[in-house]
């Protein structure tokens, strides 16, 4: 089983959609998470850091579920502009070594 | 602009050939951590270096080395390149090492290709 798994997808939605990912991993002593956003043939850049209550910035909502060893990035009002490869990225206690997931790609249609 | 660079930012070699990738880590930063991301896959950890020591090492033959400078730029080294060698290598910096890795700031990345 690989450390972090994620859909690879790719998610097909119109503009306005609400759309959620999801991602496991299989270190239950993880202790930090965080989604990234890769544009195409472009380099990885931190959209947000997923905090243990959860967390939203603006139309964007992280979620960690611990028990079940997960955690979710819901995107509301989709844009255009949103569409890109959603990354995510867990730090195992220990190591501290961020593992990336393959990634979730999203595309937004008029 | 993330104030990491990396250079080349493309190549093409053939196989059983060497190269050396270089990364000049963001202003403050004492951890570079160096991924290769094949196509439609995600990154993959290659190793990190905190304050010029290797801190931690992804499943990687030892082909792949590397070393961190005292101004905590880097430099990845790949001997006997194979044909699956060919990927984006990415460079990240960040301010915590050892402890926590922080958020990673990428280069763009050297695009390197084996034929």
């Amino acid at each position: 089983r690989k450390e972090v798994e994620q859909d690879p997808g790719p998610f097909n939605v119109p503009e306005g959609a609400t759309v959620a990912f999801n991602c496991t991993y299989s270190n239950s002593a993880s202790q930090s998470f965080f989604w990234y956003r890769q544009d195409c043939r472009k380099e990885p850049k931190l959209l947000m850091s997923v905090y243990s209550s959860g967390n939203e910035d603006g139309r964007f909502t992280a979620q960690l579920n611990r028990a079940s060893q997960y955690i979710s990035l819901l995107i509301r009002d989709s844009k255009l502009s949103d569409s890109a490869t959603y990354l995510c990225v867990v730090e195992s206690g220990g190591s501290y070594i961020p593992t990336f997931g393959r990634g979730t790609s999203l595309i937004v249609h008029p | 602009e993330t104030g990491v660079t990396q250079s080349p930012t493309h190549l093409i070699k053939t196989r059983g050939q060497q190269v050396t990738l270089r990364c000049s880590s963001q202003s403050g930063h004492n951890t570079v951590s160096w991924y290769q991301q094949a196509l439609g896959q995600g990154p993959q950890f290659i190793f990190q270096y905190y304050r010029e020591e290797e801190n931690g090492r992804g499943n990687f033959p030892p082909r792949f080395s590397g070393l961190q400078f005292p101004n905590y730029s880097s430099e990845l080294n790949v001997n006997a390149l194979e044909l699956d060698d060919s990927a984006l290598y990415l460079c990240a910096s960040s301010g915590i090492g050892g402890g926590g890795t922080g958020e990673l700031f990428f280069g763009e990345g050297s695009r390197l290709t084996v034929l």
